[in-house]
C-alpha cells in the first residue's frame, strides 16, 4: 500500500496570506489527524477528521481549519498567516480512528512564513 | 489536564553505550505509544503498551510500562548510529478522552 502523502512538501508564504495543505491517507484509512511540529514544542495536535466530520480539535485559533472529503483526503487551511505559523505540518492517518490505532505519518509540509 | 513529561530532552552517547528515555504522566494511562523520528523525517510507530508492567522487546530496544501505568521507558542497548533521532511517547488517558497527548521527545545523538 502507498503511504500517506502530503502536498506540497515545501511552501514559502508572507504574513497575512493564507495557505492550504493537502493530505492523502493510506488507502482504506478513514481517520486523518493534523499536527504542527516546531522545535521545542514537539507535536501539537490540531484536529482529527473521521468520515468527513471533525471529531477532535486542539487548542489552536480559528485561523486554522480543515476538512475531509468523501475519499478521506483532507485539507488544512491557515488564514492570515503569522510568523509563528512557520512549522512542519504533519498529517497522520489511522485505520479506524480509534485512539489506540497506530498513526501513520506523512512526510510533512514545511511552511515558512516571511 | 493531563500532562506528560519526557526526559531527558537531549542525550549524547558514544556508539556502543546504552540509552534510556522516560515518559511520565500526571494521570493513569490506558495505553502508551512510542514513535521515532529520524532527522528530516517523520514520526514512525515503534510500539504500543497497554498492560501494567508490560515489557516488550524489539532487537536492541526494550519498552516498559510502569506498574501504576503512569510512566514508561524506552531502553536501547549498545546504541548504533542508526539509532539517531527523536523518540516520542504518546499517551492516551483513561475514559472518553480520544486524544493522544504527545511528549516533547528525547533527541538522541550517537558519536561513531
Amino acid at each position: 500500500k502507498a503511504g500517506v502523502t502530503q502536498t506540497p512538501r515545501y511552501l514559502i508564504k508572507t504574513r497575512g496570506q493564507q495557505v492550504t495543505l493537502s493530505c492523502s491517507p493510506i488507502s482504506g484509512h478513514r481517520s486523518v489527524s493534523w499536527y504542527q511540529q516546531t522545535p521545542g514544542q514537539g507535536l501539537q495536535f490540531l484536529f482529527e477528521y473521521f468520515s468527513e466530520t471533525q471529531r477532535n480539535k486542539g487548542n489552536f485559533p480559528g485561523r486554522f481549519s480543515g476538512r475531509q472529503f468523501s475519499n478521506s483526503r483532507s485539507e488544512m487551511n491557515v488564514s492570515t498567516l503569522e510568523l509563528g505559523d512557520s512549522a512542519l505540518y504533519l498529517c497522520a492517518s489511522s485505520a479506524t480512528g480509534a485512539p489506540t490505532d497506530t498513526q501513520y505519518f506523512g512526510p510533512g509540509t514545511r511552511l515558512t512564513v516571511l | 489536564g493531563q500532562q506528560v513529561m519526557q526526559i531527558p530532552q537531549y542525550q549524547h552517547v558514544q556508539e556502543g553505550e546504552d540509552f534510556t528515555t522516560y515518559c511520565n504522566s500526571s494521570t493513569t494511562l490506558s495505553n502508551i505509544q512510542w514513535y521515532k523520528q529520524r532527522p528530516g523525517g517523520h514520526p514512525v510507530f515503534l510500539i504500543q503498551l497497554v498492560k501494567s508492567g508490560e515489557v516488550k522487546k524489539q532487537k536492541r530496544l526494550t519498552f516498559q510500562f510502569g506498574e501504576a501505568k503512569k510512566n514508561s521507558s524506552l531502553h536501547i542497548t549498545a546504541t548504533q548510529t542508526t539509532d539517531v533521532g527523536t523518540y516520542f511517547c504518546a499517551l492516551l488517558g483513561p475514559g472518553n478522552n480520544r486524544k493522544l497527548i504527545w511528549g516533547l521527545g528525547t533527541s538522541l545523538a550517537v558519536n561513531p
